[in-house]
């Protein structure tokens, strides 16, 4: 069982650009988080979404930032305008429906954005 | 401000010593978990712990939970130069996790 798949690991982007980060889930889960983490800090949540919804975006900014998690593919958290503020590690994880009680996520490897 | 800080911020230790790290949080809680991060990695979940449950073992790892202080402390015992990672704490905010800081542990062989 591949464990949270996240994709590409790093992703340089002019300001202005459009950034698409992929995160797949572990295989059976439907519950899907993105966060945040800027260097020597810890991670800030951004969205919680299962399939074809948004639970919860609280932590996401109100403008530039989107996130999606279809029926059928993987979950994508969009930038678009980049700012080199949204230089970060973006994290997602994911976890089972049994499992959301007890809230334990588990974590990709992460995208590590960079914009110049 | 965090819902969680760890403390102390940095810890460095000899090989086969005990690291302890302690976490404070702000608000009621339902669990509290830790995480370790090697660097340039993701998280990995090492324990949680319940609101209702004082202490809790996993191998080298000792948690503790002090709901009225609002605090919880990881020991690592016997410590290895692989436990060089950060350790954060997470406590569970309605459906999502809230990090602190994290303790940036380093052992030396």
């Amino acid at each position: 069982n591949a464990g949270v798949m996240q994709n590409p690991r790093h992703l340089v982007r002019r300001r202005g650009q459009e950034a698409r980060l992929r995160c797949s889930p572990m295989k059976g889960h439907s519950h899907v988080y993105w966060y945040r983490q800027l260097p020597e800090e810890g991670l800030k949540f951004m969205v919680y979404l299962q399939k074809e919804n948004i639970i919860d975006e609280s932590g996401m900014p109100k403008e530039r930032f989107s996130a999606e998690f279809p029926k059928e593919g993987p979950s994508i958290l969009r930038i678009q305008q980049v700012v080199r503020g949204d230089s970060a590690a973006y994290f997602c994880a994911s976890s089972p429906w049994d499992r959301v009680a007890k809230n334990i996520q588990y974590f990709g490897a992460g995208t590590r954005l960079s914009v110049l | 401000s965090q819902q969680g800080e760890e403390d102390p911020q940095a810890l460095s230790i000899q090989e086969g010593e005990n690291a302890t790290m302690n976490c404070s949080y702000k608000t009621s809680i339902n669990n509290l978990q830790w995480y370790r991060q090697n660097s340039g990695r993701g998280l990995v979940h090492l324990i949680l712990i319940r609101s209702n449950e004082r202490e809790k073992h996993s191998g080298r790892l000792r948690v503790t939970l002090d709901t009225s202080k609002k605090s919880s402390s990881l020991l690592i015992t016997a410590s290895r130069a692989a436990d060089t990672a950060s350790y954060f704490c997470a406590t569970d905010v309605g459906n999502k996790l809230t990090f602190g800081g994290g303790t940036r542990v380093l052992v030396k062989p």
